[in-house]
């Protein structure tokens, strides 16, 4: 069976400091990765994925994640983040033509 | 992209009542929609998922007679809550998604409506 975990269920980080949400997942087949975004009391939005190919993902607002297939991991990371950033992170794993399994997600804090 | 919309965005109503959520996909036609529920401050739980025409498979723990699904068209899935009671009082999200052979198929999100149960 598939799962997710997000390693940290809040992170505070300084505007304009870099930034890395942690998520490791557990499959025994192939998958699918993803990152979503959700801002306050609104739906997912999708801020990138991975499914196959190069193991580094850009997507959208500035963000990247890394595939690690040995060590199991998707974390994502930004280099800069704004106030705009503060939201709540999912990781997310998914099997082809399956359903999505999220993590509990993760908090971001941009401190001014 | 895909658009996915929800309505209400929010909804209130009193105890015993019943509660339809629409989940439309506005530019696409959906093979298959997905309905989750999220508590304050969790993360997503798949309640069930839905394939137009047939009945939709429910997660294991999430009652089928409490919740009722419906998918009559590729454009339109409807939750239905009866008797609704203030343990129902959550945040619910649809997904579709549109199956093409060959290639992975995407869920597209709905925007969440808000239920809340006095």
């Amino acid at each position: 069976a598939q799962s997710v975990t997000q390693l940290d269920s809040q992170v505070p980080v300084f505007e304009e400091a870099p930034v890395e949400l942690r998520c490791n997942y557990s499959s025994s087949v192939s998958v699918y990765l993803f990152w979503y975004v959700q801002y306050p009391n609104q739906g997912l939005q999708l801020l990138l994925k991975y499914l196959s190919g190069s193991t580094l993902v850009k997507g959208i607002n500035g963000f990247e994640a890394e595939f690690n297939k040995s060590q199991t991991s998707f974390h994502l990371r930004k280099p800069s983040v704004h106030i705009s950033d503060t939201a709540e992170y999912f990781c997310a794993v998914g099997e082809r033509d399956d359903k999505i399994i999220f993590g509990k997600g993760t908090r971001l804090h941009i401190l001014p | 992209g895909a658009v996915v919309s929800q309505h209400p965005s929010w909804v209130i109503c009193k105890s015993g009542t019943s509660v339809k959520i629409e989940c439309r996909s506005l530019d696409f036609q959906a093979t298959t929609m997905f309905w989750y529920r999220q508590f304050p401050k969790q993360s997503l739980m798949l309640m069930a998922t839905s394939n137009e025409g047939s009945k939709a498979t429910y997660e294991q723990g999430v009652e089928k007679d409490k919740f009722l699904i419906n998918h009559a068209s590729l454009t339109l899935s409807t939750l239905t809550v009866t008797s609704a009671h203030p343990e129902d009082s959550s945040f619910y999200i649809c997904s579709a998604r549109v199956w093409a052979s060959g290639h992975y198929n995407e869920q597209f999100f709905g925007p969440g409506t808000r239920l809340t149960v006095l």
